[in-house]
């Protein structure tokens, strides 16, 4: 079946350092793969997407490439910010079966200033 | 434009009691979805509904009860709470446009505890 694996968090950072956080997954097909964000008392929301595969993503200096090759989705920072202090969840979609969403467990960041 | 809209923020049951989560969106989506989320675990799919009048179970429907009431409001009933459904809970709609098809736009969530 379909799946989504991320790394275990929680992430703890100092400002400015690079961010990686690791994602892969399990589908048949083609999915749609993203990246939502968690904000404190908040609801998920986008953070980038990618369709098919070599798509880069990108937001807010956020990167993830789409790579079948290895079935990753791995996201990236090249500086973080206390801002950025949230949950991140890597997830995928599939055009079939309902469009439901499959999520990973989320990981938690946290970055000092 | 609100988005999608959920109440209440939080809630506290004793066992055994009932209750309904409401949850309404303006942004003229067909597909909704409700989730709950508990540490460790992500987001698990309870029930989502595909268009206004279909419903269909997910991940994890047991002890729920959803209503798909027009276009715009979907609810979830808990019809005999119970400790194991604390939670926070999600509201979630999907696009249907090509700009937007495949994203999912969430609700603030509603914190359950069922005491």
């Amino acid at each position: 079946g379909n799946s989504v694996t991320q790394m275990e968090g929680p992430v703890t950072l100092s400002e400015e350092a690079f961010l990686t956080i690791n994602c892969t997954y399990t589908a048949t097909g083609y999915p749609s793969l993203f990246w939502y964000v968690q904000y404190p008392g908040e609801g998920l929301q986008l953070l980038l997407k990618a369709t098919k595969a070599d798509d880069k993503g990108s937001n807010k200096g956020f990167e993830a490439t789409y790579r079948k090759e290895t079935t990753s989705f791995h996201l990236e920072k090249g500086s973080v910010q206390v801002s950025d202090s949230a949950v991140y969840f890597c997830a995928l979609i599939r055009n079939t079966g309902g469009f439901k969403t499959i999520f990973g467990a989320g990981t938690r960041l946290f970055v000092k200033a | 434009n609100a988005g999608v809209t959920q109440t209440p923020k939080f809630q506290v049951l004793k066992t055994g009691q009932s209750m309904t989560l409401q949850c309404a969106q303006d942004m003229n989506h067909n597909s909704m979805y409700w989730y709950r989320q508990d540490p460790g675990m992500g987001l698990r799919l309870i029930y989502y509904s595909a268009s206004e009048g279909t419903t269909d179970k997910g991940e994890v429907p047991n002890g729920y009860n959803v209503s798909r009431l027009n276009k715009r409001e979907f609810s979830l009933r808990l019809e005999s709470a119970a400790p194991s459904q604390t939670s926070v809970y999600f509201c979630a709609t999907r696009g249907g446009g090509r700009a937007d098809f495949y994203e999912q736009y969430f609700g603030p969530g509603t914190r359950l505890t069922v005491t």
